[in-house]
C-alpha cells in the first residue's frame, strides 16, 4: 500500500497562474482533507470531503477549490494563485463513523508563488 | 482564537531522559485527542492518541495523559532517543464534529542530544 499520495512535490507559479495539486488514497476511506503548514502555524485546514461526492469548506478555505473525483482522489486547484498562498500542502485522509479520527498524511507539496 | 495551544514551540532533552510535552485546549466539547510527529520534507504520522473517557494511554515508550478538568495533555517520551527528533503536534477532535475534522496546535520542536 501507498497509503496516501501527493504530485507535485515542489512548485513555483507566478501571482495569478493556476493549478491543481492531486491527492489519491488507497486505503478505501471514505474521508479526505486538504490542510496547508506556514512556518510557525499548526496545519489548518482548508478543505475537506466527508465521502465521496460532498465537499465542505475548513478553516482557511479563500482562493481554492476542490473536487472529490471519487472515493480515492481528492484535488485542490488554485485558480488564481497569490503570494499569500506559499505554503506546503498536506492531503490527509481517514475511516470516520466508527470513533478513529487517526488521519493518515501524504509527503506534501511545497508550493512557491512568485 | 487558539482553541488548541502548545505554548512551548521548542524543548531540548538529553538521550535517555524523559521529554515531557505539553497541550491545552479551550473546547470542552473536545472528546479525542492525538499527538503527530513530523520529520522535515515528509507528512505527519500519528503516534498515539486519547479519548476523553480515560486520562491515560501507553504505546511503549510514549504514553499521554489527560486532564479534563485543566483542559491539559502531556506526551511523555521514556527514554528519549535521538530519533525522536521531530516537531510535535497536538490534535484535537469533537464528537459528533464535522466529520472527524482535528484541529492543531503549532507544533513543538523537540531535539534529544546524544
Amino acid at each position: 500500500n501507498a497509503g496516501v499520495t501527493q504530485t507535485p512535490k515542489f512548485q513555483v507559479l507566478k501571482t495569478g497562474q493556476s493549478m491543481t495539486l492531486q491527492c489519491a488514497q488507497d486505503m478505501n476511506h471514505n474521508s479526505m482533507y486538504w490542510y496547508r503548514q506556514d512556518p510557525g502555524m499548526g496545519l489548518r485546514l482548508i478543505y475537506y470531503s466527508a465521502s465521496e461526492g460532498t465537499t465542505d469548506k475548513g478553516e482557511v478555505p479563500n482562493g481554492y477549490n476542490v473536487s472529490r473525483l471519487n472515493k480515492r482522489e481528492f484535488s485542490l486547484r488554485l485558480e488564481s494563485a497569490a503570494p499569500s498562498q506559499t505554503s506546503v500542502y498536506f492531503c490527509a485522509s481517514s475511516v470516520t463513523g466508527t470513533g478513529a479520527y487517526e488521519q493518515y498524511f501524504g509527503p506534501g507539496t511545497r508550493l512557491t508563488v512568485t | 482564537d487558539q482553541q488548541v495551544k502548545q505554548n512551548s514551540p521548542s524543548l531540548s532533552v538529553q538521550e535517555g531522559r524523559i521529554s515531557i510535552l505539553n497541550c491545552d485546549y479551550t473546547n470542552s466539547m473536545f472528546d479525542y485527542f492525538l499527538w503527530y510527529k513530523k520529520y522535515p520534507a515528509e507528512g505527519p504520522t500519528f503516534l498515539i492518541s486519547i479519548s476523553s473517557i480515560k486520562d491515560k494511554n501507553e504505546d511503549g515508550r510514549f504514553t499521554v495523559f489527560l486532564n479534563k478538568s485543566a483542559k491539559h495533555l502531556s506526551l511523555h517520551i521514556v527514554p528519549s532517543q535521538p530519533g525522536d527528533s521531530a516537531v510535535y503536534f497536538c490534535a484535537a477532535s469533537e464528537y459528533g464534529g464535522s466529520q472527524g475534522n482535528l484541529i492543531f496546535g503549532k507544533g513543538t520542536k523537540l531535539s534529544v542530544k546524544p
